[in-house]
């Protein structure tokens, strides 16, 4: 398995451009999630998902759009950024039968807005 | 509110040595506390966890300590190792809001092993 996989690894963008960063699973997870990391923090939830066309916002979800139309892709979309989503993304998995406890990370992109 | 602190924003040890990291948490609610190790450049990796009804969990090499009375959680890392240089976070679940039992993440403590 490759567990989870994000793309791209870095990008640059320009304030007010848009993007989507990639995030797919191959463990057959029913939940997915997307973190943000800022220097020196932990971890931030911007939105969440348990399965298949469920999704829901965590607790800093503005800026940003999610969809999961399939069990194993989770896209996140950023409308019109801004320097204050520079930061480090992760997406993660888990397993239904292990709660929302034991997440899975992927390699994370980290994105600079300038 | 909830809130998870590191007492310690950098632990350094020498190789060999028994690491201690130390959480203090405020949400008397949460049912699971969980450890994740950080390699740098890399996405957490889930280490071990306990349930609010336990006060001690071994795994290999490690040791995850609960104390609910003052609110704190430990990891005990034996015989550190270079391998184990990390940055570890806490993990607390909040209760459950909107069927989701979310995650809050400290902000982390560098464990830095020395030969």
């Amino acid at each position: 398995n490759a567990g989870v996989t994000q793309t791209p690894k870095f990008r640059i963008l320009k304030i007010g451009q848009s993007m989507t960063l990639q995030c797919t699973q191959d463990m057959n997870h029913n939940y997915m999630y997307w973190y943000r990391q800022d220097p020196g923090m932990g971890l931030k939830l911007i939105y969440y998902s348990v399965g298949a066309g469920i999704t829901d916002k965590g607790e800093v979800p503005n800026g940003y759009n999610v969809s999961r139309s399939t069990t194993e892709d989770f896209p996140l979309r950023l409308e019109l950024a801004a320097p204050s989503q520079t930061s480090v993304y992760f997406c993660a998995s888990s397993p239904r039968d292990r709660g929302h406890h034991e997440q899975y990370f992927g390699p994370g992109t980290r994105l600079t807005v300038t | 509110g909830e809130s998870v602190g590191l007492h310690l924003p950098t632990l350094s040890v020498q190789e060999g040595d028994n690491s201690i990291i130390n959480c203090a948490y405020s949400n008397s609610a949460s049912d699971y506390f969980i450890w994740y190790k950080q390699e740098s450049g890399k996405g957490p990796q889930f280490i071990i966890d306990i349930r609010s009804n336990m006060d001690k969990r071994q795994g290999q090499r490690v040791t995850v300590l609960l104390n609910k009375t003052v609110k704190h959680l430990s990891l005990q890392i034996a015989a550190t190792q270079p391998g184990d240089s990390a940055v570890y976070f806490c993990a607390l679940n909040s209760g459950f809001s909107g069927g989701y039992n979310k995650l809050i993440f400290g902000a982390g403590t560098r464990l830095a092993v020395h030969p």
